[in-house]
């Protein structure tokens, strides 16, 4: 059980365009899902905590005009890159638990290469 | 945030015991410490968890010590597909439960 599914795992787009990437939990409800960008060779960053009907929060430095985030019902939550530049290319990994004291289950990330 | 330090890299040799250690001296007292480990580019794998006593499961054991300022992950036999990046967290009480991750800990297992 717990498992979270991501989609696409990997994506190319040409600068300036904007990619979705959804996040799905499969066997059960979220109410908030997290969402991390990892670069090579570093650690998870946390961008925004994304909560189900209402606005995401996000992290400090993290452009929410440029990174919109979607959380429309219980089992999934979208992440827009818009207008993406060579310097979005990165992981991005999104995580779902089934309470705030719960584990997260992660996705298998998506790897996303702005040419 | 979540703050925890773990050591940047371990080896292990294979079918020996990995003790991987993590500082968290800034935990409250009704936060889980969690383990994940990642594997070369796919999303974290969530390994055990525990609040203040030993836990074990099929994948390791979790040792937390009394005043809850670190813990010490335990792998009992090593294999080569545990070579991964580890990462201990916590959730904090506010802001949904968020976890910030550290820079993990790289172990090696070495045949």
């Amino acid at each position: 059980g717990a498992v979270v599914s991501q989609h696409p795992s990997w994506v190319i787009c040409k600068s300036g365009t904007s990619v979705k990437i959804e996040c799905r939990s499969l066997d059960f409800q979220a109410t908030t899902m997290f969402w991390y960008r990892q670069f090579p060779k570093q650690s998870l960053m946390l961008m925004a905590t994304s909560n189900e009907g209402s606005k995401a929060t996000y992290e400090q430095g993290v452009e929410k005009d440029k990174f919109l985030i979607n959380h429309a019902s219980l089992t999934l939550s979208t992440l827009t890159v818009t207008s993406a530049h060579p310097e979005d290319s990165s992981f991005y990994i999104c995580s779902a638990s089934q309470g705030s004291n719960s584990p997260l289950h992660f996705g298998n990330g998506t790897r996303l290469t702005v040419t | 945030d979540a703050k925890t330090t773990q050591p940047p890299s371990m080896d292990c040799a294979e079918g020996r015991a990995a003790n991987l250690p993590c500082n968290h001296s800034t935990i409250s007292g009704n936060e889980y410490v969690y383990w994940y480990r990642q594997i070369h580019s796919q999303g974290p794998q969530y390994i055990i968890h525990g609040l203040k006593n030993n836990e074990t499961n099929e994948m390791a054991s979790l040792i937390i010590t009394e005043d809850r300022k670190s813990s010490t992950l335990i792998l009992p036999h090593a294999t080569l597909r545990d070579t991964a990046v580890y990462y201990c967290t916590y959730r904090v009480n506010t802001n949904a439960g968020k976890s910030t991750f550290g820079d993990g800990t790289t172990l090696t297992v070495k045949p």
